[in-house]
């Protein structure tokens, strides 16, 4: 299986706190993705990056801010957490956008 | 811009029955297509995949899709369910040329009852 993990697995923060969660692959892939995943929605993409330093916006981008200063890493950054961004996150990466993505098991996070 | 649409939110089958999950994609050459299954609490993991040739692909678990280009849609079968696919199946496509994201369905999410 290809190496993806996220850290941390759970976290609980408060309204109004920056958080950043983080996705690291030892695959040399060059997509990443975030997703949160939400009952009744799915997987929804939030940003992802096709490269060092590209980035570009998925549907449900706002709030959300997304670094990838090396090709294993990929950061997401809730500028200022909501109670709406209560979710579990995933990260996935692919060789190509066109190749298996794979995916990280999920960070929890809870904003109270 | 390619999409796909997963018209089942919520399945439910016997134990032993047949199982069909409905994948429907918008795209205007030939997609790669992908099925994804989520187990309670855990990420997804890769079923099957189609890129070209034979229309029927097979995958793990038992699984096996057909690429239909005529109904635009790549649906999901397994001949006899067991308790142990009760998960959340996620149907995916991506581009040829493979310069723009996967783009997955909303899922549908598959009950077994004894």
């Amino acid at each position: 299986d290809a190496g993806i993990t996220q850290s941390p697995r759970h976290k609980v923060t408060e309204t109004g706190t920056p958080v950043t969660l983080r996705c690291h692959q030892t695959e040399n892939h060059r997509y990443m993705y975030w997703y949160r995943q939400d009952p009744g929605h799915g997987l929804r993409l939030i940003h992802y990056s096709y490269g060092v330093k590209d980035t570009d916006k998925g549907e449900v981008s706002d709030g959300y801010s997304v670094s990838r200063s090396k090709t294993e890493d990929f950061l997401l950054t809730l500028e200022s957490a909501t109670s709406s961004q209560t979710s579990v996150y995933f990260c996935a990466s692919n060789k190509d956008g066109n190749t298996e993505a794979f995916f990280g098991q999920g960070t929890r996070l809870t904003v109270v | 811009a390619q999409s796909v649409t997963q018209p089942d939110i919520h399945i439910t089958v016997s134990e032993g029955a047949s199982l069909e999950l409905r994948c429907n994609y918008s795209y205007g050459a030939t997609p790669y297509l992908f099925w994804y299954v989520q187990s309670p609490g855990q990420g997804l993991q890769l079923l099957l995949k189609y890129f070209s040739g034979d229309t029927l692909v097979q995958g793990i678990k038992g699984f096996e899709a057909e690429f239909k280009r005529s109904q635009s849609s790549f649906n999901l079968r397994k001949p006899s369910v067991h308790w142990s696919d009760a998960a959340e199946y996620f149907c995916a496509v991506a581009t040829n040329s493979g310069n723009t994201p996967l783009v997955f369905g909303k899922g549908t999410r598959l009950s077994v009852i004894a």
